[in-house]
């Protein structure tokens, strides 16, 4: 357990449907970050978030729409997705932007 | 892009000590060398980090050279517990602050 909870844990959509993925750590971290991972690719930082603003974008998709309320909770809402979008979804938290890393089990998405 | 190499694969029988190898030739002066491990299908775990001097924790010790271009993991009694993907990361400076790249890791597999 590393104090980083993701929910739901797996998760099949058509291309038409909206849902959201989300993110809870109970650390006191500042900072929370979306990873993807692709089968047989490297972690691909998404965004990042510092004090509840989004302070970095890796030229992600409008498909795929982040929140963070507060400092404890990050959402990825996502609509219309394609195919290729399937993956694992990672957050991670930690104490200061730049700082150790820690990482929730991730969301497995499905897209049909 | 990872400033980072590691090698693909590698064996190490249960009991025995696994040592991990990277090379960073390219790493600057302030830049650390993180170890993340993810066992599959989960998300990545911290393992440990450092600058220049050696350090230890629970899981493991991390060995860099003096000249900071190369480091090695070393799980000191490695468990069938332990196969994962093992990544060796720079912590580099991007637009946006420090960041984590990750590539694509060592496998390592415990045998019996």
């Amino acid at each position: 357990e590393t104090g980083v909870t993701q929910t739901p844990r797996h998760l099949v959509m058509g291309m038409t449907n909206k849902k959201s993925l989300k993110c809870e750590q109970h650390l006191g971290h500042n900072a929370m970050y979306w990873y993807k991972q692709s089968a047989k690719k490297p972690l691909e930082l998404m965004f990042v978030y510092s004090l509840e603003e989004r302070v970095e974008n890796n030229s992600v998709p409008s498909r795929f729409s982040p929140e963070c309320p507060n400092s404890s909770h990050l959402f990825l809402h996502l609509h219309t997705l394609q195919p290729e979008d399937s993956a694992l979804y990672l957050c991670a938290s930690s104490r200061q932007r730049g700082e150790t890393q820690y990482f929730g089990p991730g969301t497995r998405l499905l897209v049909l | 892009d990872a400033k980072t190499t590691q090698p693909p694969s590698m064996d190490c029988a249960e009991g025995r000590a696994a040592n991990l190898p990277c090379n960073h030739s390219t790493i600057s002066g302030n830049e650390y060398v993180y170890w993340y491990r993810q066992i599959h299908s989960q998300g990545p775990q911290y393992i440990i980090h450092g600058l220049k001097n050696n350090e230890t924790n629970e899981m493991a010790s991390l060995i860099i050279t003096e000249d900071r271009k190369s480091s090695t993991l070393i799980l000191p009694h490695a468990t069938l517990r332990d196969t994962a993907v093992y990544y060796c990361i720079v912590r580099v400076q991007g637009e946006y602050g420090n960041k984590l790249v990750f590539g694509a890791g060592t496998i390592l597999r415990v045998k019996s």
